[in-house]
């Protein structure tokens, strides 16, 4: 099983709608979860982090955890064209240092 | 201003030649990173730095090497052992002093074998 896991294709929503992102990972002890932003082309920018079951909001951004069933979500409300990008789900698995594991990333457009 | 830099943007490298990435970070970070990105892919970790002169392998180390002399800097060399370099590296740090240390990246390096 890979550590972190995004399996969903791209990911097409109207402007203004609510795109859903889901990522699971395999390590019970992970302790922080990091939702990156990457625009093609660019280098990744990080635009959430969570660390608490529940829910953290940020603007237009809200993440998700829910570490009993091991999975992170990211919901971006009211889309824009701008959040068109691939969206990378990272975990730092318990192992005593500061490395992050990362999945493949779901691409999200936004179509005006 | 404080942030992570990251030369040349592109790289253009003939096959058997040996070529360094540079890194460098202001923003105080103890810690380093070297990831690889290829297209359609997610980020492998090459090589990792918590502390100067200290340095280890990540996932995809054989073909690369690396050192950290100063805190501020972690440059990437490719050697030609590295059969399949092409491909965008990133670069990134982070503090080690939290409980939770989140990784900035730099701009990145796009290199090509011709």
């Amino acid at each position: 099983q890979k550590e972190v896991e995004q399996n969903s294709g791209p990911l097409s929503v109207p402007e203004g709608a609510i795109a859903s992102l889901n990522c699971t990972y395999s390590d019970r002890g992970s302790q922080s979860f990091f939702w990156y932003r990457q625009y093609s082309g660019k280098s990744p920018e990080l635009i959430m982090f969570i660390y608490s079951n529940g829910d953290k909001e940020d603007g237009r951004f809200t993440a998700q955890l829910n570490k009993a069933s091991q999975y992170v979500s990211l919901l971006i409300r009211d889309s824009q064209p701008s959040d068109s990008a691939t969206y990378l789900c990272a975990v730092n698995p318990n192992y005593g240092n500061n490395r992050l594991a990362f999945g493949k990333g779901n691409q999200v457009v936004v179509i005006p | 201003d404080g942030g992570i830099t990251q030369s040349p943007k592109y790289l253009f490298r003939k096959e058997g030649q040996n070529v360094t990435l540079s890194c460098e970070q202001n923003l105080n970070h103890d810690a380093m990173y070297w990831y690889r990105q290829d297209p359609g892919q997610g980020l492998r970790l090459i090589y990792y730095s918590q502390i100067v002169n200290d340095f280890q392998k990540g996932d995809i180390a054989e073909g690369y090497s690396v050192s950290r002399e100063k805190k501020e800097s972690f440059p990437l060399t490719v050697t030609s052992a590295q059969k399949n370099p092409t491909a965008f590296y990133l670069c990134a740090s982070s503090m080690t002093s939290g409980h939770y240390n989140e990784q900035f990246f730099g701009p990145g390096t796009r290199l090509t074998v011709l």
